[in-house]
Order: structure tokens, then sequence, then C-alpha cells
């Protein structure tokens, strides 16, 4: 079964600090993404990467950069937390190589800034 | 251009009931729909997806129908379940190997005994 793990269930930060969230899947998937989930808006796409060390800008970057040193690790680092950022962040990763196209969650961090 | 609107918002059926969820689009290069059911505290798993060549898909209880000439897709559960209650999100992207999916706004369902 491929694993989509996700460093903190719940996080809470402070105004102006740096938050890192870290995203690890297990199956050698070659596309990695983030996404921000809020209440009555669905699922907004972050950022995603292709491959490693590559990324790509999704519908909502302001705010976030995005970090792929290695193949299974996908992080998302905002520089500055706001309290705009309070939220519910999904990881997935997919491989389209394995003829699949379908995406794979984590279970999620939801993040609240003070 | 980009968006995929979903109906209703939220949703109440009696157990055996068929819910009924609606997505439309507007724009005519998506060509891969798939569906997400999310459970609370899980992130969303894929349901079932149909490409626009065929005007229906089934995989067990679950049902997309699909409507090319008027940009809309629905997601049928025959013989609900209690266990079928959670949020469901319809999804378009420009081909199914393309990285970015939209995602409609979701449905919370709910089945009730």
């Amino acid at each position: 079964d491929v694993k989509v793990t996700q460093s903190s269930r719940y996080l809470v930060k402070r105004t102006g600090e740096k938050v890192f969230l870290e995203c690890v899947q297990d199956m050698d998937h070659e596309n990695m993404f983030w996404y921000r989930q809020d209440p009555g808006l669905g699922l907004r796409l972050i950022y995603f990467s292709y491959d490693v060390k590559m990324k790509e800008k999704g519908d909502i970057p302001e705010g976030y950069s995005v970090s792929r040193e290695k193949k299974e690790r996908f992080s998302l680092i905002l520089e500055s937390a706001s309290t705009n950022q309070t939220s519910m962040y999904l990881c997935a990763s997919r491989s389209p190589l394995s003829g699949s196209y379908e995406q794979y969650f984590g279970p999620g961090t939801r993040l609240t800034v003070t | 251009q980009q968006q995929v609107k979903q109906s209703p918002q939220s949703l109440i059926v009696q157990k055996g009931g068929i819910p009924i969820i609606n997505c439309a689009y507007e724009n005519t290069a998506f060509d891969y729909f798939p569906w997400y059911q999310q459970f609370p505290g899980k992130g969303p798993a894929l349901l079932i997806a149909i490409r626009p060549d065929v005007s229906e898909k089934k995989e067990g209880r679950f049902t997309i129908s699909f409507n090319k000439s008027a940009k809309q897709f629905s997601l049928h559960i025959m013989d609900s379940q209690p266990g079928d209650s959670a949020t469901y999100f319809c999804a378009a992207s420009m081909g199914a190997g393309s990285y970015q999916l939209t995602f409609g706004k979701g449905t919370k369902l709910s089945v009730i005994p």
C-alpha cells in the first residue's frame, strides 16, 4: 500500500514564526503536491514537484515555499506565518510512470497560527 | 475557466437512498474527471474517475454520469449506507497526466440509518 505520512497532525505556531511541514512517501513516486483545504473552498494547490529539485507554483503560492532534495520528501515552508495561513495542509504523491494518475494523500496537518 | 462548480454543499439521505452530487465545468480542455472521498481525519482517496469518451462509469455502488455537451458530471451512490458518510470532491484536469487537478468545493454527505 502507498503510504504518505506528514510530520504532524496538529501544529500551533505564532505569527511571524518560520514553519516547516514535512511529507514523506514510501512508493518512489515522481510527483508530489501540497494543498490547503479550507471549509467551503475545497482543495487548492499551493506547489507541486514533478521530480527531485523541481518545483512549480500552484494556484496559491504566495507566502509559501517548498523544498525537494530527496525523492521521497517534500517540505512546505511558511517563511513568516500569518493568521490567514491557519488551515488544513494536505500532501499528495503520484507516479505517472506507473500508468496511474491517482494522487495519494496523507492524513493532513492542521496548522493554527495565533 | 478553471473552476469546477460542485453542488450541493451538504446532503442528508436515509439509508438505502440514492444521493446525487453534481459538478459543472467551463473549460472544454478538461478531459479527466475523478471523484475523491474523504472521511473525517483522513486525506482524500480516489473513488472513481471518468474520461469524456464515455457517458457513464460504474464501480460497485458508485456511478459517474457524464454529459459532455452540458459540461456536467455527477456522482450517484446506490443503496447508500451510513459508512458512505464522508465529504466528496469532484475534480478535473486537462488530461490524466496533467499535474494540476482543479477541485470542486466538496459535498458533505450524511447517510442516516
